[in-house]
């Protein structure tokens, strides 16, 4: 069975600009988390996605936004980019059970690379 | 405070040492606890996962969840060169707010050299 996959793998921007990020998750997964991870924060939760709707979001400005197609796909969009927006832009993919009551691994892709200069 | 605290390290060990990594959490609603490793260049990939307080085994790697201390724990025996990664510690709760968020300690740099 195919991992999830994120593309493109390194992206180098110049502030201000805006920048979308890709992710197909495990085929049959319906759920689709967006992670930030820098050196000085660590992984921080940005937004999840299931069967196209959001059911949750971190503690991120307007700028980061995302959404998700009928096919499961994941999409996320950073607009304006600042210097700090420089991390690995991870997604994970899970079945998601409507419920949320109990546990669902999540299964990581490999990461897009994002430079602001 | 971060809601989870995890020591960054680096900790470097020599092969076939015990390791033991730790995390704290505030957040009484957490209810499901992981272990993640992530080697360079790579997404973090579900080393243990745990539900609840209780130890769980699996090959080399112990996990360990006081849930009355908010503390949890990964033991690697018998360490070898390729567990050299970082290691992550996840916590959720579940319903509600919880959807599809996993929230991350630090992260642990483990080298073992041989």
């Amino acid at each position: 069975k195919a991992g999830v996959t994120q593309t493109p793998r390194y992206l180098i921007k110049t502030r201000g600009q805006q920048v979308t990020l890709s992710c197909s998750p495990i085929s049959g997964h319906r759920s689709v988390s967006w992670y930030q991870q820098t050196p000085g924060q660590g992984l921080q939760f940005l937004f999840e996605y299931f069967s196209e709707t959001q059911r949750n979001k971190g503690n991120f400005p307007g700028r980061f936004s995302g959404r998700q197609f009928s096919n499961s796909r994941s999409e996320m969009n950073v607009s304006t980019l600042e210097l700090g927006d420089s991390a690995l832009y991870l997604c994970a993919s899970s079945w998601g059970t409507s419920g949320g009551s109990s546990y669902n691994e999540q299964f990581f892709g490999p990461g897009t690379r994002l430079t602001v200069l | 405070q971060k809601e989870v605290e995890q020591d960054p390290g680096p900790l470097s060990v020599p092969e076939g040492a015990i390791v033991s990594l730790n995390c704290t959490y505030s957040n009484s609603a957490f209810q499901y606890f992981m272990w993640y490793r992530q080697y360079s260049r790579k997404g973090p990939e579900l080393l243990m996962y745990t539900y609840s307080s209780g130890n769980k085994e699996d090959g080399r790697f112990t996990a360990q969840v006081d849930k009355s201390s908010k503390y949890i724990s990964l033991f690697i025996r018998d360490s070898q060169p390729s567990d050299s990664a970082t290691y992550l510690c996840a916590m959720s709760a579940s319903g509600g707010t919880s959807y599809g968020k996993l929230t991350f300690g630090q992260g642990t740099i483990l080298t073992v050299h041989p």
